[in-house]
């Protein structure tokens, strides 16, 4: 079972430029959520889809933008990148809001 | 917004010892889980606790859902080194996405 897909694994992207993160689950969960991670401070929300069609705003949305089409895919776009949002991120999804999150492996980006 | 407080922020113990760490909300749950990430990798779901007062465990692991709804722990008992990692706690209430506490660091000392 696959169950959650993140590419690229890294990448190292210079200021300015666009850049999306992708994010497929096979488990034909309704919800799905992009984190950040940064030492010290965790896992924070940027955005979230709680079905199909709808997104939603975490706690640190500014700077990204996100789409879910259909079921399986939860795409995070960065339009212009800063340095400050080099980071980890990881995709997660869940049957229902309330349920628990199933992780990807995360991707690394560093924005020079 | 709601808010988790985890402690302790890191530990260092010895092979064999126990463990226990703790979150604390700032509203009343209906859920709070258990997380452990190891190093390159996605935080890994290790117990999930839907009732106040649920104790339930995992092999050498045992987590509770506090009472007052707004507390959780997580034991663990002869530690190993393969306990190393980052724990996290998160919960929530309603229909919400999860809040995560900012994880406890566990190194273990063979």
């Amino acid at each position: 079972t696959a169950g959650i897909t993140q590419a690229p694994t890294s990448q190292i992207l210079a200021a300015g430029r666009s850049m999306t993160l992708r994010c497929t689950q096979d488990m034909r969960h309704n919800a799905m959520y992009w984190y950040r991670q940064d030492l010290g401070l965790g896992l924070r929300l940027i955005h979230y889809s709680n079905t199909a069609g709808t997104t939603g705003k975490g706690e640190v949305p500014d700077g990204y933008s996100v789409s879910r089409a259909n079921t399986d895919d939860f795409p995070l776009t960065l339009a212009s990148a800063v340095p400050s949002q080099t980071s980890v991120y990881f995709c997660a999804s869940s049957v229902n809001t309330n349920q628990p999150q199933h992780f990807g492996d995360g991707t690394r980006l560093s924005i020079l | 917004g709601q808010q988790l407080n985890q402690s302790p922020q890191s530990m260092f113990i010895q092979e064999g010892e126990d463990v226990s760490m703790n979150c604390t909300s700032s509203s009343i749950f209906n859920t709070w889980l258990w997380y452990k990430q190891d190093p390159g990798e996605g935080p890994v779901l290790l117990i999930a606790l839907y009732k106040a007062g649920e104790l339930t465990s995992n092999g050498r692991l045992t987590a509770q859902f506090g009472i007052t709804r707004k507390d959780s722990f997580l034991n663990i008992s002869a530690s190993i080194p393969s306990d190393v990692g980052i724990y996290f706690c998160a919960g929530n209430s309603g229909n919400t996405p999860l809040v995560f506490g900012k994880g406890t660091r566990l190194s273990v000392i063979a």
